[in-house]
């Protein structure tokens, strides 16, 4: 089944604890992406990849890290999370590098830092 | 489930009932545009899209409407069914002076069927 996967579902971290999510997708898809959900705020992107070794910014980018060493994986990496980067986090690919055709996005992960 | 907005605009309609959610998109330099579907505890499900180059795009008992003018997008669902029930987000896709390509989101609307 083609799929976009992420882990964890949930997590529950204090502040300062390096966390990461990984993200997985099964469809040899060039272009994958981060985005937060906030009430309020809608889906926001956080860093976006266009291909292997290739990654960029996105709106709301500060606090986090990325990178794209494998096509079909894409990890978010929080060096010192801090309570506002709770959020629900998406990760999203699509077929052409430079996004232009539909994202199918994962289940999502719920992040709370205390 | 997932809370995807606290004061989100409600559309409540009567199963059977046509339902029409619109979205008024920010840049003019937009060339494709996609309605999502979240509902709750899920990740955004793709409905339908549509490029600058149309006005209309139908696809099963959903039809996407393009004014560019206004920059305005609207969809359409025929006989909605509870299972539509969800957050109906539109997203603009543009590229960047820098070449990125993103998607922008609306802030959703909820579709709310009544049996």
């Amino acid at each position: 089944e083609a799929q976009v996967t992420q882990n964890p579902r949930y997590l529950i971290t204090v502040t300062g604890k390096k966390l990461t999510v990984t993200c997985s997708q099964n469809m040899n898809h060039e272009y994958m992406s981060w985005y937060r959900q906030d009430p309020g705020l809608g889906l926001r992107q956080i860093y976006y990849s266009m291909n292997v070794e290739v990654t960029d910014k996105g709106d709301v980018p500060e606090g986090y890290k990325v990178s794209r060493k494998e096509k079909r994986n894409f990890p978010l990496i929080l060096e010192s999370p801090s309570p506002n980067q709770t959020s629900l986090y998406f990760c999203a690919s699509s077929l052409e590098g430079t996004g232009s055709y539909e994202q199918y996005f994962g289940p999502g992960t719920r992040l709370t830092v205390t | 489930g997932e809370s995807v907005g606290l004061h989100l605009p409600t559309l409540s309609v009567q199963e059977g009932d046509n339902s029409i959610i619109n979205c008024a998109y920010s840049n003019s330099a937009s060339d494709y545009f996609i309605w999502y579907k979240q509902e709750s505890g899920k990740g955004p499900q793709f409905i339908i899209d549509i490029r600058s180059n149309m006005d209309k795009r139908q696809g099963q008992r959903v039809t996407v409407l393009l004014n560019k003018t206004v920059k305005h997008l609207s969809l359409q669902i025929a006989a909605t069914q509870p299972g539509d029930s969800a957050v109906y987000f539109c997203a603009e896709n543009m590229r960047s002076d820098t070449g990125r390509r993103a998607l922008t989101f609306g802030s959703g609307t909820r579709l709310q069927v009544q049996p």
